[in-house]
This record gives structure tokens, sequence and C-alpha cells, in this order.
């Protein structure tokens, strides 16, 4: 059980696009799922808490017109990193909380950005 | 401010040897920390967790972790390591059941 899935798991771009990475729970309802990004060979960075329902909190020096996050149900969160640049370049790590145990956070497998 | 430590960048080990991964956290009066690994290119898989009870916790593939409340510590050890536990290793906390707070992660690197 406590299974998140990600989607893409690895996608390209070019500069200037736009890109959306879903987020899944797939056998538990998720209240809040959070966005992390890693670089390479560094620990995760909270970018931002979404609550099913509402707005998402950004952490700071997050851009949220940038990092769109919407949480339209209890299973499905997605980012989207509007206006791709190089520098967004990065693995994207979603995690959700089971609405039962609220001080356990389930990873899904992660995204691959690359924007050329 | 709340912090998680993880003093050791890199751990090099050979096989079948003993580790210990080292875990500090700021102090605080109610807290719940977890061990995380992550192989390349994956996310984080949860290796174990401390909740309330017994201090001493332990995972399935032999992995443990000793919840030190007078030193604040929250140490990751396996009496004889595997090639297959190559791999970071991320110590977190949380505070108030809210955001996970990560250590910088430590690399296990088991040689044959």
């Amino acid at each position: 059980g406590a299974v998140v899935s990600q989607h893409p798991s690895w996608v390209i771009c070019k500069s200037g696009t736009s890109v959306k990475i879903e987020c899944r729970s797939l056998d538990f309802q998720a209240t809040t799922m959070f966005w992390y990004r890693q670089f390479p060979k560094q620990s995760l960075m909270l970018m931002a808490t979404s609550n099913e329902g509402s707005k998402a909190t950004y952490e700071q020096g997050v851009e949220k017109d940038k990092f769109l996050i919407n949480h339209a149900s209890l299973t499905l969160s997605t980012l989207t990193v509007t206006s791709a640049h190089p520098e967004d370049s990065s693995f994207y790590i979603c995690s959700a909380r089971d609405r039962g145990r609220s001080y356990e956070q389930y990873f899904g497998p992660g995204t691959r950005l690359t924007v050329t | 401010a709340q912090s998680v430590t993880q003093l050791d960048s890199q751990v090099p080990v050979f096989e079948e040897a003993p580790v210990e991964l080292r875990c500090n956290y700021s102090s605080s009066v109610s807290v719940y920390l977890f061990w995380y690994v992550q192989y390349p290119n994956q996310g984080l898989q949860l290796l174990l967790k401390y909740l309330s009870g017994s201090t001493l916790v332990e995972s399935i593939n032999g992995f443990e972790a000793e919840f030190n409340k007078s030193q604040t510590s929250f140490h990751l050890r396996k009496p004889s390591v595997h090639i297959s536990d190559t791999a970071e290793y991320f110590c977190a906390v949380t505070y108030n059941t809210d955001k996970l707070i990560f250590g910088t992660g430590t690399r296990l690197q088991v040689f044959p």
C-alpha cells in the first residue's frame, strides 16, 4: 500500500515551453501533497505544499507563477513548469500524505526534467 | 531554527563490514524521525521511522536506528553491509507533522 506514482518519469523540452508533471496517490487519499526539487548530489528542497481544493503554499524563493501547482482531487496533484529554461532542469519529486497517517509522507519515483 | 545534520557526506565501506550513518537534529519536545534511501534516478523509499515507543527501530533489510533524546541523534546502523546497500541515505524530521526537514544526505558506497 501507500504507492505514489509520477508521470512522466523523464521529459525533455525546449526552452520557453511548458511542462506538466502529474503526481498520483494510487491506493490512498492524499489531502496534502508536497513538491520537491533535487539538484545532482544534493538534498531535497521543498518547493510547495498543496492541499486538496485550495491554493498551494510556496516556500520562500519559489516563483508561484512559474511553478503552477494544482491539487484538484484527493489523488492527483500537478506541477506545471511554465516557460521552462535550462536552469529549471532538475529532478522533481512529489510526496503525498495519507489522510489517515498525518505524520508520514510517501514519495513518488521522481521526474527528470531536461530543458534544452 | 529547526535543522537536521548529517555530518558524513560519503561513507566508503567494504562488503560485510559494519556501518553507521550519523544524524543529529535540533531539539524539540515532539519529533518524528525518518530514514529514507534513494537509489540512482529514483525517488525516496522509507527505510525506517521513529514515532513513539521503543527507541530502537528496525527495517526489514537489517538496518536499525536508535532515537537518543539526550543526544538529539538518530543514527542508522547495519552490522554487515551488502553491495546492494550502495545508495544515498537521507535523515529527515518533522516537528509538527507538517513539513519534512531533510539532512544533506550520506552517500554509502560499499566495495567488494
